[in-house]
């Protein structure tokens, strides 16, 4: 199975709140798990990305959580600002094939 | 701004007409990416070259024809598309296809077929 599930589909979130963005996988052959941040009218741009033999990496505000044996990755946004609105996709890629399966996005609003 | 660079930015097409995307970029990536992405959807892939050559093809219909002429170029000729074929045109390279390669997107052509 390909897919990478992604929840929820739209977030809203105060101005200083956690956003916290869900995804799911199956495949076993998934080895890097990136996150992408897309504006309007702009092409997805690379956020922050974990190996699966790590549990956690942090950069910045922007946390991923990563549970192996559950098949689940999160992406944890502190202090959330009003710049942070954007689509938001996690993905997954197969080993040594350079196949990225993205999931299928959270509309996130950060209200000020 | 993106290090992989797309033109043009914006492309009105006829069902019959032919016309060719572009990608550059130069950060010495031996492994680049075709992706369609249409309104409030996830980017599907179409293609992915490494070393020049084509490695995956993703069942994508022949009116799409991909070229990679060097290692730096990547072009999508277009011919006898559909209006179900309207999208942004993704483009994206990486250092190779092994493990821990982050691609890194150009910001797309945004084609509408009339």
């Amino acid at each position: 199975q390909q897919q990478v599930k992604q929840s929820p589909q739209s977030l809203i979130v105060q101005k200083g709140g956690i956003s916290i963005i869900n995804c799911a996988y199956e495949n076993t052959a998934f080895d890097y798990f990136p996150w992408y941040q897309q504006f309007p009218g702009k092409g997805p741009a690379l956020l922050i990305a974990i190996r699966p033999d790590v549990s956690e990496k942090k950069e910045g505000r922007f946390t991923i959580s990563f549970n192996k044996s559950a098949k689940q990755f999160s992406l944890h946004i502190m202090d959330s600002q009003p710049g942070d609105s954007a689509t938001y996709f996690c993905a997954a890629s197969i080993r040594g094939t350079g196949k990225l399966i993205f999931g299928q996005g959270t509309t996130l609003q950060v209200k000020p | 701004d993106t290090e992989v660079t797309q033109t043009p930015k914006h492309l009105v097409m006829g069902m019959t007409n032919k016309k060719s995307l572009k990608c550059e970029q130069h950060m010495g990536h031996r492994a680049m990416y075709w992706y369609k992405q249409k309104a409030k959807k996830p980017p599907e892939l179409m293609f992915v070259y490494s070393y020049e050559k084509l490695s995956i093809n993703e069942s994508v219909p022949s009116r799409f024809s991909p070229e990679c002429p060097n290692s730096s170029l990547l072009n999508l000729h277009l011919h006898a598309l559909q209006p179900e074929d309207s999208a942004l045109y993704l483009c994206a390279s990486s250092q190779g296809t092994g493990v821990n390669q982050p691609q890194h997107f150009g910001d797309g052509t945004r084609l509408s077929i009339l």
